[in-house]
């Protein structure tokens, strides 16, 4: 089935540091994909959202942009925040709903 | 303004007792979902609804009932609670179902002893 996979686990950063993400789907279509962002004791909230159409998505200085040719949809920003740690989610569209990754937990230390 | 809400925010129930977790969204929303948040699993879909009156079977339905007997509300019943459904459970409205946004509730812990 549909799937997304996120090796990172855990990232720990300094303030100012480059974050990178990891995710990379598996589908045999083209799909809409999504960044959520979740802060401790919230629901998860969209980042970004990438269609096929403009295959890149910028939000709050976050980027990612879909490669159809390496089914990979990473997540980077060049200067992090301590107010970006938060646990970081690649989802993928499907017809019923949408499908997480496990997550990544990213800790921004000033 | 919250436009997704959950109650209760945090329940202790017992094995083999009836848990009801409500849901209301504001968003005017057809669709609704219920998910769980379990380390190691990320976020797994229960049960959604396109509408008053639906209820559909998500990825991982077994022990679970839903209701959604308004566009505003949406239920998720455990009719005999276990100890395996310990987890955090969130309810999210979206639009439509696909490539949409789904919008989040704050999260119910639940804990069965």
């Amino acid at each position: 089935g549909d799937s997304v996979t996120q090796m990172q686990g855990q990232v720990t950063l300094s303030e100012d540091d480059f974050l990178f993400i990891n995710c990379t789907y598996s589908t045999t279509w083209y799909p809409t994909l999504f960044w959520y962002v979740q802060y401790p004791g919230e629901g998860p909230q969209l980042l970004l959202k990438v269609t096929t159409a403009n295959n890149k998505g910028i939000s709050r200085g976050f980027e990612a942009t879909y490669d159809k040719r390496t089914t990979s949809f990473h997540l980077q920003k060049a200067s992090v925040q301590e107010s970006d740690s938060a646990v970081y989610y690649c989802v993928l569209e499907r017809a019923q709903g949408l499908t997480f990754g496990l997550g990544t937990r990213v800790s921004v230390f000033p | 303004e919250a436009a997704v809400t959950q109650s209760p925010r945090n329940k202790v129930a017992v094995t083999g007792g009836k848990v009801t977790l409500s849901c209301n969204q504001t968003n005017n929303h057809n669709n609704m979902y219920w998910y769980r948040q379990d380390t190691g699993h990320g976020l797994r879909l229960i049960h959604y609804s396109y509408g008053a009156g639906s209820t559909e079977k998500g990825d991982i339905p077994d022990g679970y009932k839903a209701s959604r007997p308004s566009q505003e509300n949406f239920s998720l019943i455990l009719e005999l609670a276990t100890p395996s459904q310990t987890s955090v459970y969130f309810c999210a409205s979206g639009v439509r179902t696909g490539g949409d946004e789904q919008y989040f509730g704050p999260g119910t812990r639940l804990t069965v002893l």
